[in-house]
């Protein structure tokens, strides 16, 4: 089975900071990787797919990067709506999450 | 608009079946895949299984003795079955939506339905 390692675990950063979120396969996904963003109490939403796809209607401050093993959410300038957790998804072999990066202002 | 919405019972007894309802809208159930995912409090998320367009079924091989995804096309629903519950099967199960072109990509996913294994 592929397993997923999200870092950092909790992160804490300022409106207008770039942040990055990083996801490692234990094993070559090529591109197969999505990103949602959860919000406390909402449903997981969509933000990347394929690695760096932009889904339909997500602003373009979210970016992924990535192949193989190594894969990046970024953010280019955080706002405070962007406070959520961020988990990562493969699906290369079936699916397999990543354990999520929680992410507050600081 | 697309929606899907989990229900069933917030409290399950250990040992017997739990069963949940994933009311999709705003597209059919026999032209998007549709999977189930679950998250144990304060854990990560774990795929279930899935039920493709076309009728058949996948599952999660640590849980494929237990389970049972089937649908409803007349009433655009998807079932979750699992029986024989533990005290660890208690969390939060999702319904999802694949994506259209993507298909392995879930692109739309309910709110959750909460359950509680315990007696």
């Amino acid at each position: 089975d592929i397993q997923m390692t999200q870092s950092p675990s909790f992160l804490s950063a300022s409106v207008g900071d770039r942040v990055t979120l990083s996801c490692k396969a234990s094993q070559n996904i090529n591109k197969y990787l999505a990103w949602y963003q959860q919000k406390l109490g909402e449903a997981p939403k969509l933000l990347i797919y394929n690695a760096n796809s932009l889904q339909t209607g997500i602003p373009s401050r979210f970016s992924g990067s990535g192949s193989g093993t190594d894969f990046t959410l970024t953010i280019s300038s955080l706002q405070p709506e962007d406070v959520a957790t961020y988990f990562c998804l493969q699906h290369n072999s079936w699916w397999t999450f990543g354990g999520g990066t929680k992410l507050e202002l600081k | 608009q697309v929606r899907l919405k989990e229900s069933g019972p917030r409290l399950v007894q250990p040992s017997q079946t739990l069963s949940v309802t994933c009311t999709v809208s705003g597209f059919s159930v026999t032209s998007y895949h549709v999977s189930w995912v679950r998250q144990p409090p304060g854990k990560g998320l774990e795929w279930v299984g899935a039920i493709w367009k076309g009728g058949s079924t996948d599952y999660n091989s640590a849980l494929k003795s237990r389970l049972s995804i089937s649908r409803d096309t007349s009433k655009n629903q998807v079932f979750l079955k699992m029986n024989s519950l533990q005290t660890d099967d208690t969390g939060t199960y999702y319904c999802a939506k694949h994506h259209g072109t993507y298909y392995y990509v879930m692109d739309a996913w309910g709110q959750g339905a909460s359950v509680t294994v315990s007696s």
